[in-house]
C-alpha cells in the first residue's frame, strides 16, 4: 500500500531554517511527483510547491520563491523540503502529497491521492 | 489567480441526512479540474473526489461530486458518523493549485 511518512516535528527560531523529509513506499517513486501543502493553525490548505521525483523539475508557489528548495532521493525514495529565513507565520503543520499529474507545457498540477502524515514546524523566538 | 469559495461554512446535519455542500470559482475551472478532500481533527487530507465526479480508490459511493465551469457540489447521500470533517476543494485546472477554505461538517 502507499505510504509517505515524514519526518518529526520540529521547533526553529525566527531566521533559522528547517528540512522536512517524506520517506515513499508502496509505489514506484519516480513514476511520480510529489507537492507539498501546509496548514497553519486553525487555517485552510496552501500549496507550496512540486518536484518530480524522475527528474528533479520544480515549480513553486510564487510566495515561497526564493525561500524554500524541494530536492529528492531516489536511492531512498525520499523527498525532502528546506525552507529557510523561517518567520512566525511559517508555523504550521506540513504535508507531503503524492502527485499524479503534472502537465510540464503549463505547469500545470493536479489533484493529490495520497498523504503524508504531516510535520509540524513551529517558530518562536 | 482563481479563487474557491465554498458554502456554507459550517453545515449542521443529523446522521442518515443528506449533505450538500458548494464550492464556487470566481473564473471558469478548465476541464471540470475540482477535487474534494475530507480532513478529520489531526489527520492528514484524504482525496473523495477529482475531476469534478470521479471517486477516489476505497471511497464509498454515498459520497458523489457534480458541477462544471464555476459550480460545484460534494454530496453526501446518508451521513455515517465518521463523515463528519471538514470538506476542502482543490482546483487544478491552472496554475498554482489552490484550495477552497473549507465547510466543516458538524454532528447537529
Amino acid at each position: 500500500q502507499v505510504q509517505l511518512v515524514q519526518s518529526g516535528a520540529e521547533v526553529k527560531k525566527p531566521g533559522a531554517s528547517v528540512k522536512v523529509s517524506c520517506k515513499a513506499s508502496g509505489y514506484t517513486f519516480t513514476s511520480y511527483g510529489i507537492s507539498w501543502v501546509r496548514q497553519a493553525p486553525g487555517q485552510g490548505l496552501e500549496w507550496m510547491g512540486w518536484i518530480s521525483a524522475y527528474n528533479g523539475n520544480t515549480n513553486y508557489a510564487q510566495k515561497l520563491q526564493g525561500r524554500v528548495t524541494m530536492t529528492t532521493d531516489t536511492s531512498t525514495s525520499t523527498a525532502y523540503m528546506e525552507l529557510r529565513s523561517l518567520r512566525s507565520d511559517d508555523t504550521a503543520v506540513y504535508y507531503c502529497a503524492r502527485a499524479p499529474y503534472y502537465d510540464f507545457w503549463s505547469g500545470r498540477v493536479g489533484y493529490f491521492d495520497y498523504w503524508g502524515q504531516g510535520t509540524l514546524v513551529t517558530v518562536s523566538s | 489567480e482563481i479563487v474557491l469559495t465554498q458554502s456554507p461554512g459550517t453545515l449542521s446535519l443529523s446522521p442518515g441526512e443528506r449533505a450538500t455542500l458548494s464550492c464556487r470559482a470566481s473564473q471558469s475551472v478548465s476541464s471540470s479540474y475540482l477535487a474534494w478532500y475530507q480532513q478529520k481533527p489531526g489527520q492528514a487530507p484524504r482525496l473523495l473526489i477529482y475531476g469534478a465526479s470521479s471517486r477516489a480508490t476505497g471511497i464509498p459511493d454515498r459520497f458523489s461530486g457534480s458541477g462544471s465551469g464555476t459550480d460545484f457540489t460534494l454530496t453526501i447521500s446518508r451521513l455515517e458518523p465518521e463523515d463528519f470533517a471538514v470538506y476542502y476543494c482543490q482546483q487544478y485546472g491552472s496554475s498554482p493549485p489552490i484550495f477552497g477554505q473549507g465547510t466543516r461538517l458538524e454532528i447537529k
